[in-house]
């Protein structure tokens, strides 16, 4: 079946280094794709997003890579900082339904 | 930033209760959602709707019903609560963006944490 899944379940970083999440995703159909935060206790929170017919968009601090020739998507975080500490998700759509998250990233940044 | 508003957000309640958990956006978004996560784990999409007096099922079975009555309101209910219900539920919303052939981008409750002994 289809899936959206991540490389690495928990991603230790230095403050102030960049941070690689990566995700894989395998239905060649997805047209759209976002990146969440979620930190303890709270709801999903909007990071970046980026449409099928892109890849790479940019935000504050973050950009999202989209490799359609071999299902690949990643958020890059420059300069992370402790509040950056969370749980990353990616999470695609096809058609226009809901969204597939994958099984979540866990990103520590050590002081 | 979303308005979208969970409550409660924790609750603690014993076996065979009825319980709704209530969601409430402000936005005037004609898409909701409910998901259900267990800790550190993906999100399921449990049902959704896409407007008043429209619900769907999700991917995620799930013995709770929903309903739509009016667009900022989307009500989740478990008749008969178990122990197998204990999960956290969160709510989303979402309104198609102005670019044509547009894709939504899904805004997020803070989530009830549900727990029945």
């Amino acid at each position: 079946g289809e899936s959206v899944g991540l490389h690495l379940p928990t991603l230790s970083v230095q403050e102030g280094d960049n941070s690689i999440i990566n995700c894989a995703y395998s239905n060649s159909a997805s047209d759209y794709f976002i990146w969440y935060k979620q930190e303890s206790g709270k709801g999903p929170q909007f990071i970046i997003d980026i449409r099928s017919n892109m890849d790479k968009r940019q935000g504050q601090r973050v950009t999202v890579l989209l490799n359609k020739t071999v299902k690949h998507l990643s958020l890059q975080i420059a300069a992370t900082q402790p509040g950056d500490s969370a749980v990353y998700f990616c999470a695609e759509e096809t058609g226009r339904r809901a969204l597939t998250f994958g099984s979540g990233t866990r990103l520590q940044v050590q002081p | 930033e979303a308005d979208i508003y969970q409550t409660p957000r924790y609750l603690v309640i014993g076996t065979g209760k009825k319980i709704t958990l209530e969601c409430s956006q402000t936005m005037g978004h004609d898409k909701m959602y409910w998901y259900q996560q267990d800790p550190g784990m993906e999100l399921h999409l449990i049902h959704y709707s896409y407007g008043v007096n429209s619900t769907e099922k999700g991917d995620l079975s799930s013995e709770s019903t929903v309903s739509r009555i009016r667009t900022e309101h989307f009500p989740l209910t478990l008749e008969s609560a178990r122990p197998s219900h204990t999960s956290q539920y969160l709510c989303a919303s979402s309104a198609v963006t102005g670019n044509p052939g547009g894709t939504d981008t899904q805004y997020f409750g803070p989530g009830t944490r549900l727990t029945v002994l």
